[in-house]
């Protein structure tokens, strides 16, 4: 069974850095691209962008480029969003989830449970 | 700001059917694929409708997905009250080389 399990709830303050994770099981994590997405309170979906963990290659959405850092840990099986310094618009449920993505076939197959992180002083 | 537009809410009765459309372009829905979502009231996104309209494992049939040029629509038949949720269409867009989503539909249930 395929499951995409995230680390949980934080709570940082407006400057603080932070790195949430994304485990993959049940398949082979090094052969799927993994998407992260942002839903901000009471808001739609929003691709933030993708990393193919077989050799870390990534592809940001221009609107999160720059503001976001995405890594992963193949031995572990993990990928990771991480922040420098958060902002309190950056208050959202964060999802990881499979993305499948070849030929302008792509989509978010799985889906992790998600990660709420507020910022706040 | 998405640049698949979808409409905010859709309803109808149970047992009834609805029907979301996602509005886009050449660039995303008339080269690309489309993906289909659904999110109940506090839980994770699901995959419906993939690849214009192709239901994963354990997806009913009452869902289908199908698309015409630059739009793309989910048909929901035999509408029950857990169908209840917010629906969001999703594509390659190939000028942003980036996935967008719709801005998402929200079903009620009559």
């Amino acid at each position: 069974e395929v499951q995409l399990v995230q680390s949980g709830a934080e709570v940082k303050q407006p400057g603080e850095s932070l790195k949430i994770s994304c485990r993959g099981s049940g398949y082979s994590f090094t052969n799927y691209w993994i998407a992260w997405v942002r839903q901000m309170p009471g808001k739609g979906l929003e691709w933030m962008g993708i990393i193919y963990p077989g050799d870390s290659r990534t592809t940001y959405s221009s609107s999160f480029q720059g503001h976001v850092t995405f890594s992963a840990d193949k031995s572990i099986s993990t990928a990771y969003l991480q922040w420098s310094s958060l902002k309190a618009s950056d208050t959202a449920l964060y999802y990881c989830a499979r993305f499948p993505c070849s030929g302008g076939s792509c989509y978010s197959e799985y889906w992790g449970q998600g990660a709420l992180v507020t910022v706040s002083s | 700001q998405s640049v698949l537009t979808q409409p905010p809410s859709v309803s109808a009765a149970v047992g009834q059917k609805v029907t979301i459309s996602c509005s886009g372009s050449s660039s995303n829905i008339r080269n690309n694929y489309v993906s289909w979502y659904q999110q109940l009231p506090g839980t994770a996104p699901k995959l419906l409708i993939y690849d214009n309209n192709k239901r994963p494992s354990g997806i009913p049939d009452r869902f289908s997905g199908s698309k015409s040029g630059t739009s793309a629509t989910l048909d929901i038949t035999g509408l029950q009250t857990g169908d209840e949720a917010d629906y969001y269409c999703g594509a390659w867009d190939s000028s942003l080389s980036a996935h967008v989503f719709g801005t998402g539909t929200e079903v009620t249930v009559l």
